[in-house]
């Protein structure tokens, strides 16, 4: 069972917002910065968001995140069929000594 | 532009030890601001960190795995490894080799392709 916890799936169809939620505790998401990673399939995870939301260059404006308090949470607007992915949350935890990982959300677009 | 590659055997029996290389390309693992990366990902999807090390040899470990693994890193080579002692069924998995950029949260910039790890009798 993961630390941090994300629905597991999500939808929308092309143009449409969506968003995905992960909620942590206080010895990860609440004292450390999160990142989120995007994994098409059968590639490896890609990193979309930094430092809670910051965009590495190449990452388009229509993907954005916040945080807030013990959960952080991931939007991507504007939808397209190339978003259908795994999206995963991550955070440093202070009482684990652990870099720990969301469960994954699968995002589909209908 | 840095990218990264895994090797390693594919197939293990039990209770072998299962050895990774990860090679780097297009930037020197000297960098400093970087940590050199393994995680692991289970056929159901879930992310397993494992640990990492900076390029003067300091590691961190998950505790879960603390007692079963090594990483080591080889600069003159730009390369980095991953053994794992003892392995089981458990420890079947897709493996990345990665980049952990400081500098970002401890954001993982950088991912290999990965290489799957079957462990079977």
């Amino acid at each position: 069972q993961s630390v941090l916890t994300q629905p597991p799936s999500a939808s929308g169809t092309p143009g449409q917002r969506v968003t995905i939620s992960c909620s942590g505790s206080s010895s990860n998401i609440g004292s450390n910065p999160v990142a989120w990673y995007q994994q098409l399939p059968g590639t490896a995870p890609q990193v979309l968001i930094s430092k809670n939301y910051q965009r590495p260059s190449g990452v388009p404006d229509r993907i954005s995140a916040s945080k807030s308090g013990t959960s952080a949470s991931l939007a991507i607007s504007g939808l397209q069929s190339d978003d259908e992915a795994d999206y995963f949350c991550s955070a440093w935890d202070d009482s684990l000594n652990v870099y720990v990982f969301g469960s994954g959300t699968k995002v589909t677009v209908l | 532009q840095v990218q990264l590659q895994e090797s390693g055997p594919g197939l293990l029996k039990p209770s072998q030890t299962l050895s990774l290389t990860c090679t780097v390309s297009g930037g020197s693992i000297n960098s400093g601001g970087f940590y050199w990366s393994w995680i692991r990902q289970y056929p159901g999807k879930g992310l397993e960190w494992i640990g990492y090390i900076s390029y003067s040899g300091s590691t961190y470990y998950s505790p879960s795995l603390k007692s079963r693994v090594i990483i080591s890193v080889n600069t003159s080579e730009n390369k980095f490894s991953l053994n794992v002692t003892s392995v089981t069924a458990a420890d079947t998995a897709v493996y990345y080799c990665a980049r952990t950029d400081m500098g970002l949260g401890e954001a993982i910039d950088i991912w290999g392709q990965g290489t799957m790890i079957t462990v079977s009798s």
